[in-house]
């Protein structure tokens, strides 16, 4: 079974910190992707990866960066953290990008204090 | 692009209820359909997908989906409901398109009462 793995589960921080979420996945997939997860808006995709240090931006890419420097590894970055980031981060990945099933972690739930 | 609705926010069922939950996607060509399913404090659970063939996809937990093309739906329904299945359910669409990216619905929570 495909397992992705996030590094933190609850993770609390104070505005203005720098902040990394981290991803692994152990099935060779080329695509990753994380998503943040509010109530009543559904998914919405940060940003997604197809390939080793490439990347592209979703649909709410503003005050995130990605890095994905190796196959397995993807991250999330919060350049600046402010409580509007205040969310559940999902990372997930995939074979593909459109057409095949994503596989998730079990989420980690961020405050900004 | 493609996009997916699913209309109903909340749902409460009787345990050993039957279960259908909706969506209602948009998308010019044959799409890709998945449903998962989200149990509290954890990620997304493949429950099914359809890719093309037989219209109803049979997934895990006892769940089956109908893929209809002329209503543009891909419902979700389950005979007998059990308490485990109490969670949040979400519909996705995808495209065989090389810019075709996987489209979430905004999820229904599924409330069971005994």
């Amino acid at each position: 079974d495909v397992k992705v793995t996030q590094s933190s589960r609850y993770l609390v921080k104070r505005t203005g910190e720098k902040v990394f979420l981290e991803c692994v996945q152990d099935m060779d997939h080329e695509n990753m992707f994380w998503y943040r997860q509010d109530p009543g808006l559904g998914l919405r995709l940060i940003y997604f990866s197809y390939d080793v240090k490439m990347k592209e931006k979703g649909d709410i890419p503003e005050g995130y960066s990605v890095s994905r420097e190796k196959k397995e590894r993807f991250s999330l970055i919060l350049e600046s953290a402010s409580t509007n980031q205040t969310s559940m981060y999902l990372c997930a990945s995939s074979r593909d990008i459109g057409n095949q099933p994503q596989h998730f972690g079990d989420g980690t739930r961020l405050s900004i204090l | 692009a493609q996009s997916v609705t699913q209309p109903d926010i909340h749902i409460t069922v009787s345990e050993g209820a039957s279960l259908e939950l909706r969506c209602n996607y948009s998308y010019g060509a044959t799409p890709y359909l998945f449903w998962y399913v989200q149990s509290p404090g954890q990620g997304l659970q493949l429950l099914l997908k359809y890719f093309s063939g037989d219209t109803l996809v049979q997934g895990i937990k006892g769940f089956e989906a109908e893929f209809k093309r002329s209503q543009s739906s891909f419902n979700l329904r389950k005979p007998s409901v059990h308490w485990s299945d109490a969670a949040e359910y979400f519909c996705a669409v995808g495209g065989s398109y090389n810019t075709d990216k996987l489209i979430f619905g905004t999820g229904t929570r599924l409330q069971v009462f005994p």
